[in-house]
């Protein structure tokens, strides 16, 4: 199974601030990363995909990079409505696997 | 535009079997797509349970694969899971979820992009 490591496992930070969230994976993955964000009592909702790619829908102040193990999130103006719990996700094999989530918090 | 939606008992005895119901509306589970299950203990992060295709093919988590069993019901326009000698630990939310297709020679699509509101299921006597 390929293992996905999130750090940190949470952060407190204040409007407008920079965040940056990082998701590494045991092995190689390629492009095939996607950046969900879950609020309290709701379902995932998918921010960024292969890699870097931003859903149709989301603000550009949320941007992805990276390849193989090593990946990034970054949320460039921190906002109200963006406290909440993100999760890393590999689709490159079976079992997909998710990483254990970075809780973003208000300071 | 796709929804899903969890349906099944809330409450289930210990040992007892775990049966549960995605109805899709707005797509037919027919065309090209994979339909899965993940799930996600109070307080804690996200498993990836398990997926059916649209052909019927269906892929396990190894971890749960003894005890887990997904189909599909055409006519319906349904998938479902069943897990089996449940315990407590197996209490969570239910998400039932799409992903989407591969094409171009890549399958960066292939995320879960659609997912349903998530369904409590608590293990206890």
């Amino acid at each position: 199974d390929i293992q996905m490591t999130q750090s940190p496992s949470s952060v407190s930070a204040s409007v407008g601030d920079r965040v940056t969230i990082t998701c590494r994976a045991s092995q190689g993955i390629g492009y095939y990363l996607v950046w969900f964000q879950q609020k309290p009592g709701k379902a995932p909702k998918s921010l960024i995909y292969a890699a870097s790619s931003l859903q149709s829908g989301v603000p550009s102040k949320f941007s992805g990079s990276g390849s193989g193990t090593d990946f990034t999130l970054t949320i460039s103006s921190l906002q109200p409505e963006d406290f909440a719990t993100y999760y890393c996700q590999q689709y490159q094999s079976y079992p997909l696997t998710f990483g254990g989530g970075t809780k973003v918090e208000i300071k | 535009q796709v929804q899903l939606q969890e349906s099944g008992p809330g409450l289930v005895k210990p040992s007892g079997t775990l049966s549960l119901t995605c109805d899709v509306s707005g797509y037919s589970i027919s065309i090209i797509n994979w339909w899965g299950w993940v799930r996600q203990p109070p307080g804690k992060g996200l498993e990836w349970i398990a997926e059916i295709s649209h052909s019927g093919d269906t892929k396990y988590n190894p971890s749960l694969k003894s005890r887990v069993t997904v189909s599909m019901d055409m006519s319906r326009n349904q998938f479902s899971l069943t897990v089996n000698s449940v315990t407590a630990a197996d209490t969570a939310v239910y998400y039932c979820a799409r992903r989407g297709n591969c094409g171009g020679g890549n399958c960066y699509l292939n995320y879960f992009e659609h997912w349903g509101q998530g369904l409590l299921v608590t293990v206890s006597s």
